[in-house]
Parts: structure tokens; C-alpha cells; sequence
């Protein structure tokens, strides 16, 4: 059975903070994703990873890093958390052309 | 850069009745075709696909069908029930990207009963 785990649902933060949000896959797959997700503008990409310490930069990745130390692995990085960093957090990994999801966290900056 | 539009963003259909949501792609070299769908606090999941090299595809009440000449494809769901209802994304997957996908905006289908 398919497995993309995110870390956290819910997450409170203060502006300013650095924001770790985890995300691991049991699946082997080459290819990570973490998007956006706010209603009306549907998935918006903010960074994808082909491979182990590769990154590349999505449609949105003003105010976000990433990490990829492991294969399993895909960190999104907040450096300094702001208000219009609230939303809805997906993490996916895809190996072919099926995109698995996590079950998203939502990350609140006060 | 591929774009891709979905409409309408609300569609509200009796229970019984058929549902159709319509998307339009820039790309005409984009060649792979998923709808997703989001239940209320899910993930979202594939439903169906379609390929750049076919028309139309079934599977039970859904189906898709592609246009490349007018660069649209559309999900089409007929005799719709209560657990139908949720938001729908189509995308797009330009060519040699590695299956990265470019996303509608999504359309919130809602059965009444």
C-alpha cells in the first residue's frame, strides 16, 4: 500500500519562525513534490526533487527552501515565516505518472 | 510555460443527473491527462487519466475525453450519487518533463439530493 506521511495536520507558528514541514514516502520513488494549496488557485508547485540533494524550483518558491538528504525524504523549509505563508501544505511522490499525496498540513502563521 | 484553465469553479447537480467539467491546455506538446479528486479534508487521488494518443476513456460512471486539436479535455460523470461530491483538478503533463504536472484551478462538484 502506497505511503506518503506527512509530519504535522495542524501547525501554529509565529511570524518570523523558521517552519520545518516533513515528509516521507515508503515507496522508492525518484520524484518529490511539495505544493500549495489555496482555494480558487488550486496546486500550486513550490519545489520538486528528481533525486537524492537535487532540487529544482516550482511555479512559487519565493520564501521557501528545500532538502533532500535521503531518498524517503523531502523537507520544505519557511526561513522566516510570514502571514501570507498560511495555507494548505501537500507533500507527493510519483514514480510513472500516478502522483501520491500526503494528507497535507495546515500551517497557520500568526 | 503549459497553463491550464479549468471551468466552471462551482457545479451543483441534482443526484441522478450527469456532471461535466471542461479544462483547456496551452502546451500542445503536453501528452498526459489525470483528474484528481479531493474529498472534504482528504488527500487528493487519481481517478482517471487519458494519453496525448487516445480520445476518450471509461471506467464505470467517469470518463474523459480529449480534444488535441482545441487543446481541451473534459471529466465526465453520469448518473451522479452523494459521494460524488468534492473538488476536481484536472492537469497537464508537458512532454519530457518527468511527469511533473501543471494544475487546474479545480471545481467543487456538489449532488443534491
Amino acid at each position: 500500500d502506497v505511503k506518503v506521511t506527512q509530519s504535522s495536520r495542524y501547525l501554529v507558528k509565529r511570524t518570523g519562525e523558521k517552519v520545518f514541514l516533513e515528509c516521507v514516502q515508503d515507496m522508492d520513488h525518484e520524484n518529490m513534490f511539495w505544493y500549495r494549496q489555496d482555494p480558487g488557485l488550486g496546486l500550486r508547485l513550490i519545489y520538486f526533487s528528481y533525486d537524492v540533494k537535487m532540487k529544482e524550483k516550482g511555479d512559487i518558491p519565493e520564501g521557501y527552501s528545500v532538502s533532500r538528504e535521503k531518498k524517503e525524504r523531502f523537507s520544505l523549509i519557511l526561513e522566516s515565516a510570514s502571514t501570507n505563508q498560511t495555507s494548505m501544505y501537500l507533500c507527493a511522490s510519483n514514480l510513472g505518472a500516478i502522483q501520491y499525496f500526503g494528507a497535507g498540513t495546515r500551517l497557520s502563521v500568526l | 510555460g503549459e497553463n491550464v484553465e479549468q471551468h466552471p469553479s462551482t457545479l451543483s447537480v441534482q443526484e441522478g443527473d450527469s456532471a461535466v467539467i471542461k479544462c483547456t491546455y496551452s502546451d500542445s506538446a503536453s501528452n498526459y491527462f489525470p483528474w484528481y479528486k479531493q474529498e472534504l479534508g482528504k488527500r487528493p487521488q487519481l481517478i482517471i487519466d487519458i494519453r496525448s494518443n487516445v480520445g476518450e476513456k471509461k471506467d464505470q460512471r467517469i470518463a474523459v475525453t480529449l480534444n488535441k486539436t482545441a487543446k481541451h479535455f473534459s471529466l465526465h460523470i453520469t448518473e451522479t450519487q452523494p459521494e460524488d461530491s468534492a473538488v476536481y483538478f484536472c492537469a497537464a503533463s508537458p512532454a519530457d518533463s518527468n511527469y511533473q504536472l501543471i494544475w487546474g484551478a479545480g471545481t467543487k462538484l456538489i449532488i443534491k439530493p
